[in-house]
């Protein structure tokens, strides 16, 4: 049973746009969400995460959309750049102690 | 520098020979676990670890194991590995995960032949 489905798979957007990447959880006792992004060759970073008594972190060009009542949070990349082309993975944990739970992923290229 | 390290990077095997990746972190982190990267699965927790000498099982421990005996180290341990072993393992670390995240190491990509 897949606790944490992302979508889409790959998404291709030009330079400038605004990708959007979804993830629905089914288990309600989830408290933290992170977002993790993965260059070829490199092991995923910590991008951004939030937790669920907030609906929207921004850090940079990069903000977390949360919604409770849905049990959906998304990851939209302001005013997009090549450089940004990578695997992003969301994540959700309960207490964050005994790991993360991921998404599948999302292979994300930013077109020039 | 803070990181994760892990050796080696690359490793091609035989079926049936054991084998240990390790993990070593210089961040005097708690919190320490092994996942591994399969294409169109994401990445799947395989053992975690929240002190020295306490571990626990993650989603498919099958066919590993781990010891956490110094609070900086935590080996991944194949007994005898297999072809559906093979794989792109990850180390990672945190002080605490759910408030800090997790810090990964570079990867180990493993053949099983």
């Amino acid at each position: 049973q897949q606790q944490v489905k992302q979508s889409p798979q790959s998404l291709i957007v030009q330079k400038g746009g605004i990708p959007i990447i979804n993830c629905a959880y089914e288990n309600t006792a989830f408290d933290y969400f992170p977002w993790y992004q993965q260059f070829p060759g490199k092991g995923p970073a910590l991008l951004i995460a939030i937790r669920p008594d907030v609906s929207e972190k921004k850090e940079g060009r990069f903000t977390i959309s949360f919604n409770k009542s849905a049990k959906q949070f998304s990851l939209h990349i302001m005013d997009s750049q090549p450089g940004d082309s990578a695997t992003y993975f969301c994540a959700a944990s309960i207490g964050g102690a005994d790991g993360l739970t991921f998404g599948k992923g999302t292979h994300l290229i930013i077109q020039p | 520098e803070a990181q994760v390290t892990q050796n080696p990077r690359y490793l091609i095997t035989v079926t049936g020979k054991k084998l240990t990746v390790t993990c070593s972190q210089n961040m005097n982190h708690e919190y320490m676990s092994w996942y591994r990267q399969d294409p169109g699965l994401g990445l799947r927790q395989i053992y975690y670890s929240m002190n020295v000498e306490v571990t626990d099982k993650g989603d498919v421990p099958e066919g590993y194991k781990v010891s956490r005996k110094e609070k900086r180290n935590f080996p991944l341990i194949l007994e005898s590995p297999s072809p559906n072993q093979t794989s792109l393992y990850f180390c990672a670390s945190s002080l605490h995960p759910g408030t800090y995240g997790y810090t990964f190491g570079s990867g180990t990509r493993l053949t099983v032949v």
